[in-house]
């Protein structure tokens, strides 16, 4: 079965504490994304890789590092730094076309508490 | 700022009624648009997405969009109330990523 899997579905972070949340696709998309989702708001980007070792800065990187030595692979770190990390934090992938029109797959999720 | 805009609902249809969903967009020069439907816990998933003036049908779904008064609107006709979800409008601007709305609620009344 083709798809993208995340894990774990809940994770518990201490204070002071890095956490990482994994993220892999076999559907052979090269573009991978991070979102965070807070209730009742929209999806925000974190982090995209459009290719293996590179990616961008989305609209709230600060306090997340991201990471990208494999096509299938694009794990997040929210690092201490990262005051408010209660979210729920959400995977996508898609085929990298130059012109834009990628349509994104969202993986199941995980939703990150804090202690 | 690139906004999304969508009124947060919720917006409320009895079974069988067509439910129509809006969305309004800044950035003139947006190219793709997407419908995804999320129900409560869950991660996003596509329903419709839409690149050129006018309509585009698929089964009960009808994405209508409206580059020149920046609109782009979703209609589901026969609801259902599997249909209750939180609907999401997302543009792709320049570049790569997408902007989504906050949703809007849909409730689907037997």
């Amino acid at each position: 079965d083709g798809g993208i899997t995340q894990s774990p579905k809940y994770l518990f972070r201490k204070e002071g504490q890095n956490v990482t949340l994994s993220c892999e696709q076999n559907l052979n998309h090269d573009a991978m994304y991070w979102y965070r989702q807070d209730p009742g708001q929209g999806l925000r980007l974190i982090y995209y890789s459009q290719i293996v070792n590179d990616f961008q800065k989305g609209d709230i990187a600060e306090g997340y590092s991201v990471s990208r030595e494999k096509k299938e692979s694009f794990p997040l770190t929210v690092t201490s730094a990262q005051k408010n990390p209660t979210a729920f934090y959400l995977c996508a992938s898609s085929i990298r076309r130059l012109a834009g029109g990628q349509t994104q797959y969202f993986g199941p999720g995980t939703r990150l508490l804090v202690l | 700022q690139k906004e999304v805009e969508q009124n947060s609902g919720p917006l409320s249809v009895p079974e069988g009624a067509i439910a129509s969903l809006n969305c309004t967009y800044s950035d003139r020069v947006s190219q793709s648009f997407f419908w995804y439907r999320q129900y409560s816990g869950k991660s996003p998933e596509l329903i419709m997405s839409i690149y050129s003036n006018g309509d585009k049908e698929d089964g009960r779904f009808t994405a209508q969009l409206n580059k020149a008064s920046q609109y782009v609107s979703l209609l589901i006709r026969d609801s259902q109330p599997s249909d209750s979800a939180t609907y999401l409008c997302a543009v792709l601007n320049s570049g790569y990523a997408l902007n989504f709305g906050k949703g809007t609620s849909l409730l689907v009344t037997p």
